[in-house]
């Protein structure tokens, strides 16, 4: 069964570095998404992508966040300078088409930002 | 602004103790409530696509219901392999550019004792 696949699984870094999550969305899926998850807290939206742009961000989804599909598919996720507040649990998904079709999530990064 | 929230918050039952979670929504432009199971450390995993007031689901031990504001996920005699946190998600749609996104609940957390 096609599933959408994350690495790193763990990423440990410094505040202020750059960091670069990837994601290889389910391959025949066409809008892509990232949500975190802070310990403890709920599963937040941050950005969807189609067709090569963002269609919706959150207020979360400042200039330090990028988002990109470098080739047919790659979708990633750049965090410029991380903060101490960027640790968490960040999901990549994807759905296939159509409005109301369910979003397959990946298995996640935890990020730490020390 | 966009609600979902789920009740309770923790869930322990004995094995075979039939029980229901609840997911209630405030949520304008809501196309779809989705059922996740999320087991600790992973991402989450679909369970269940709900999209209009009286529509039902069953999958294995557990059947959601749906109506104009809330959900319902009951377990049937649980198992210990059914321990983990479940979660709502209101699929909401803002129109122009969105494609829609999924706005979670806070998950309830089952443990079923044997």
């Amino acid at each position: 069964e096609p599933e959408v696949t994350q690495t790193p699984s763990h990423q440990v870094t410094q505040m202020g570095q750059e960091v670069i999550l990837r994601c290889v969305p389910i391959s025949n899926h066409l809008y892509f998404y990232w949500y975190r998850q802070i310990l403890g807290q709920k599963v937040e939206f941050l950005v969807s992508f189609y067709n090569n742009e963002i269609s919706e961000k959150s207020e979360i989804f400042d200039d330090q966040f990028s988002v990109e599909r470098p080739d047919g598919s790659n979708f990633t996720l750049k965090i410029r300078s991380t903060k101490l507040e960027d640790s968490a649990m960040y999901f990549c998904a994807s759905r296939r088409t159509g409005y109301q079709e369910t979003q397959y999530f990946g298995p996640g990064t935890r990020l730490l930002v020390l | 602004e966009d609600q979902v929230t789920q009740s309770p918050e923790a869930l322990r039952l004995q094995e075979g103790e039939s029980s229901s979670l609840n997911c209630s929504y405030t949520v304008s432009g809501l196309r779809g409530l989705f059922w996740y199971r999320q087991d600790p450390g992973k991402g989450p995993e679909f369970l269940f696509t709900l999209y209009s007031a009286g529509e039902e689901k069953e999958k294995e031990r557990l059947k959601a219901t749906l109506t104009k504001k809330e959900s319902f996920l009951h377990i049937t005699a649980p198992k210990p392999e059914d321990s983990a946190t479940y979660l709502c998600a209101g699929w909401v749609y803002a129109g122009g550019t969105s494609y829609g996104k999924l706005t979670f609940g806070q998950g309830t957390i089952l443990t079923v004792h044997p």
